[in-house]
C-alpha cells in the first residue's frame, strides 16, 4: 500500500532486552516523526527527522532510546535495556507539509 | 504540564445530531491546529486542520472553529453518524510545516443509532 507501515505490529519482550522498531514512510515524504502513546494518554513526541538528520530529539525520554533514518526512507527506533514503563504503542508518521500521516503503530509490552 | 487539553474523556450523541468536541491550549506560540480520528488498533487519521489566521474551516460534515483569544478550538460534526464513533485527538503545532505535534489525551465519541 501507499501508507506508512510499521513492523512488528506487536512486540513482547523481557525487561532488560533491546528492541528495534521499524517504520517505512510514504514515498517522497521528507519528514518523519516518532511518537508513543501510553495507556490513557495522548500521543507523546519522541523525535523528528528531516531527511537523514534529526533536528529535534527533545522527546526521547532517556539515553536508552535512539533512532536513525536511512536516506529519506526507513527509520528504526531502538530501545536498549527495556523497562516496564517503556510499554506503549509506538507510532511513526511522515509528512510532506503540515499534515502528518500515521502508521498503525507497534504495541510494545515489556514484561 | 499539558499544553493541549481535552477535558472531557467521552461524549455520546444520537445519530443525526451534532457532536461538539472541545480542545483548549495554553501555548500562545501554537499557530496550526489539527484534529485526528483514531479507531482501535489503527494509527490516527488526519481529519481537518485550521491555521491561526482563520477562525473557521469546513470540510463536509466537519467544521473546526478557533477562538485564539480564549485559546480554544472545537470540532463540530453534523449530522453525526455511527461510523464517526472513534477517539478524536486535538493536536497543535508552533512552527508550521514539518513541526512536531503536541496532542491532547483524546475524547471517545459514541454515536448511538
Amino acid at each position: 500500500g501507499a501508507g506508512v507501515s510499521q513492523s512488528p505490529s506487536n512486540k513482547v519482550t523481557e525487561k532488560g532486552k533491546d528492541v528495534e522498531l521499524r517504520c517505512d514512510p510514504i514515498s517522497g515524504h521528507t519528514a518523519l516523526y516518532w511518537y508513543r502513546q501510553r495507556l490513557g494518554q495522548g500521543l507523546e513526541f519522541l523525535i523528528y527527522f528531516q531527511g537523514n538528520s534529526a533536528p529535534d530529539k527533545s522527546g526521547l525520554p532517556s539515553d536508552r532510546f535512539s533512532a536513525e533514518r536511512t536516506g529519506e526512507s526507513v527509520s528504526t527506533l531502538t530501545i536498549q535495556r527495556t523497562q516496564q514503563e517503556d510499554s506503549a504503542v509506538y507510532l511513526c508518521a511522515s509528512s510532506f507539509s503540515v499534515e502528518q500521516f500515521f502508521g498503525p503503530g507497534t504495541r510494545l509490552t515489556v514484561l | 504540564d499539558q499544553q493541549v487539553k481535552q477535558n472531557s474523556p467521552s461524549l455520546s450523541v444520537q445519530e443525526g445530531r451534532i457532536s461538539i468536541l472541545n480542545c483548549d491550549y495554553t501555548n500562545s506560540m501554537f499557530d496550526y491546529f489539527l484534529w485526528y480520528k483514531k479507531y482501535p488498533a489503527e494509527g490516527p487519521t488526519f481529519l481537518i486542520s485550521i491555521s491561526s489566521i482563520k477562525d473557521k474551516n469546513e470540510d463536509g460534515r466537519f467544521t473546526v472553529f478557533l477562538n485564539k483569544s480564549a485559546k480554544h478550538l472545537s470540532l463540530h460534526i453534523v449530522p453525526s453518524q455511527p461510523g464517526d464513533s472513534a477517539v478524536y485527538f486535538c493536536a497543535a503545532s508552533s512552527t508550521g510545516a514539518n513541526s512536531k505535534l503536541t496532542f491532547g489525551k483524546g475524547i471517545t465519541l459514541s454515536v448511538r443509532p
